[in-house]
């Protein structure tokens, strides 16, 4: 079973929509982050968390919201979805390191979203 | 603030040529981490090689070889003998002991041709 899993893998939705993407982990890492990837930009990071009473915002979370509701699960919202909000979506988790040595981000499969 | 450059926007190669992916960096850490993933047709990522600015050795993983310079702030990535399962996006990115947030190139299509 994959370690980081991503919900749902593809979707397709209407501007104005409220949209939910989530993300479940089993390597038991502390660390999760959400980024965005668009053709020619790389990764963007949206928002990430340390633990679950942390939630950061990272270089792009104007019209995203998080929710961290368990070590484990770390969901993505879109209150009111735009069309420059279709991308592919990624979920990461990294372990809380004692020295950044160990603070390598592993990947979930992605989310891919088309907002029409 | 940092920064990472992937100049080549895409490389094409037969197979069995060696191929060089460039990554230049900008950052004001004395301490960071460099990192290469690998993103294949189906989309995933998947984590190649980490570096921390202490260790400038080559590394040698296979096919699979990188060099990291500090005096030129590069960490190039090079596919000795390519295949065409080598066929991907190759994104390198920069960590700073800043922070945990990893910062992103705008990544190189590599395609190998049979």
């Amino acid at each position: 079973d994959a370690d980081v899993t991503q919900t749902p893998r593809n979707r397709i939705t209407k501007t104005g929509k409220r949209i939910m993407l989530e993300c479940s982990q089993t390597k038991g890492h502390d660390r999760m982050y959400w980024y965005r990837q668009d053709p020619g930009l790389g990764l963007r990071l949206i928002y990430y968390s340390f633990d679950v009473k942390d939630i950061n915002k990272g270089e792009i979370s104007d019209g995203y919201s998080v929710s961290r509701q368990a070590q484990a699960k770390f969901s993505l919202s879109l209150e009111s979805a735009i069309p420059n909000q279709t991308a592919l979506y990624f979920c990461a988790t990294s372990d809380f390191p004692a020295d950044m040595e160990e603070d390598t981000q592993y990947f979930g499969p992605g989310t891919r979203l088309t907002v029409l | 603030a940092q920064k990472v450059t992937q100049a080549q926007t895409e490389i094409s190669v037969v197979e069995k040529e060696d191929v060089t992916l460039d990554c230049v960096y900008e950052t004001r850490d004395t301490t960071y981490y460099l990192f290469w993933y690998k993103q294949p047709p189906s989309g995933e990522l998947v984590f190649l090689i980490r570096r921390n600015s202490f260790d400038e050795q080559n590394e040698i993983s296979g096919r699979y070889s990188w060099n990291f310079q500090k005096s030129t702030s590069s960490f190039n990535f090079t596919i000795t003998a390519s295949q065409v399962v080598d066929s991907a996006v190759y994104f390198c990115a920069l960590q700073e002991t800043s922070g945990s947030r990893l910062t992103f190139g705008e990544g190189t299509q590599l395609t190998v041709n049979p």
